[in-house]
């Protein structure tokens, strides 16, 4: 199995200052075909999660361009170029390669 | 707009089966990939298993023995059975489609958590 591990588990920032969630896992998480099967999700205060990255670092539809996620191999980024009070919430990363399988999950707080 | 509705029991015993259902409004069952995942009290995400419309399916190695994710196609509802449940699997349940790029190498190749259902509480329980 591969396990996925997030480093904070929990960030306090600043409003407008950037923020940025490290995720490991325990191989590499390149396919084949050349792309990262990784994926970055948040789940803000009382609602179901949402998709922000799919396959290492593409945004998902609708998804502010403040977002970014880089990486390769076993570790990866989410950045957020400027925190906002919306953006509070706890930010997941989940392998795709085999199966699925979720960080612990990092809370991000004002 | 996809939406998805959990249902099922609130409360279930101990040893007995846990049997929640997803009602998909707004597309079809067929050419899509279908999940579940569920969420302990207090606790981060944990993928439960998903299944295609094609039938194949794909689960957590800790739950398989005990998993089964099948749909029903009259009426555009997927659902899961969990056996021999205990305290552990009390939490919110989600389910959800997957989706792909709709354009370029990844399309219909890459699948991700695209739309999530509200959550439905499951306490076991006696």
């Amino acid at each position: 199995d591969i396990v996925m591990t997030q480093s904070p588990l929990s960030l306090s920032v600043t409003p407008g200052e950037p923020a940025s969630i490290s995720c490991r896992s325990s191989q590499s998480l390149l396919h084949a075909n050349g792309h990262y099967y990784l994926d970055w999700y948040v789940q803000k205060p009382g609602q179901s999660p949402q998709a922000l990255i799919y396959a290492g670092s593409n945004r998902a539809s609708g998804v502010s361009d403040k977002f970014s996620a880089s990486g390769s191999g076993t570790d990866f980024t989410l950045k957020i170029t400027r925190v906002e009070a919306e953006d509070v919430g706890v930010y997941y990363c989940m392998q795709t390669l085999q199966g699925r399988g979720f960080g612990q999950g990092t809370k991000v707080e004002i | 707009q996809v939406q998805l509705q959990e249902s099922g029991p609130g409360l279930v015993k101990p040893s007995e089966t846990l049997s929640l259902s997803c009602t998909v409004s707004g597309a079809s069952i067929f050419g899509h990939y279908w999940s579940w995942i569920r969420q302990p009290p207090g606790k981060g995400l944990e993928w439960i298993g998903y299944i295609h419309y094609s039938g194949s399916t794909r689960y957590n190695p800790s739950l398989q023995s005990r998993l089964t994710i099948s749909f029903d196609t009259s009426t555009n509802q997927f659902s899961m059975r969990l056996t021999s449940v205990t305290a552990a699997d009390t939490g919110i349940y989600y389910c959800a489609k997957l989706g792909s790029p709709s354009s370029g190498f990844l399309a219909n190749y890459y699948w991700y958590i695209a739309v999530w259902g509200k959550g439905t509480t499951v306490a076991v329980s006696s």
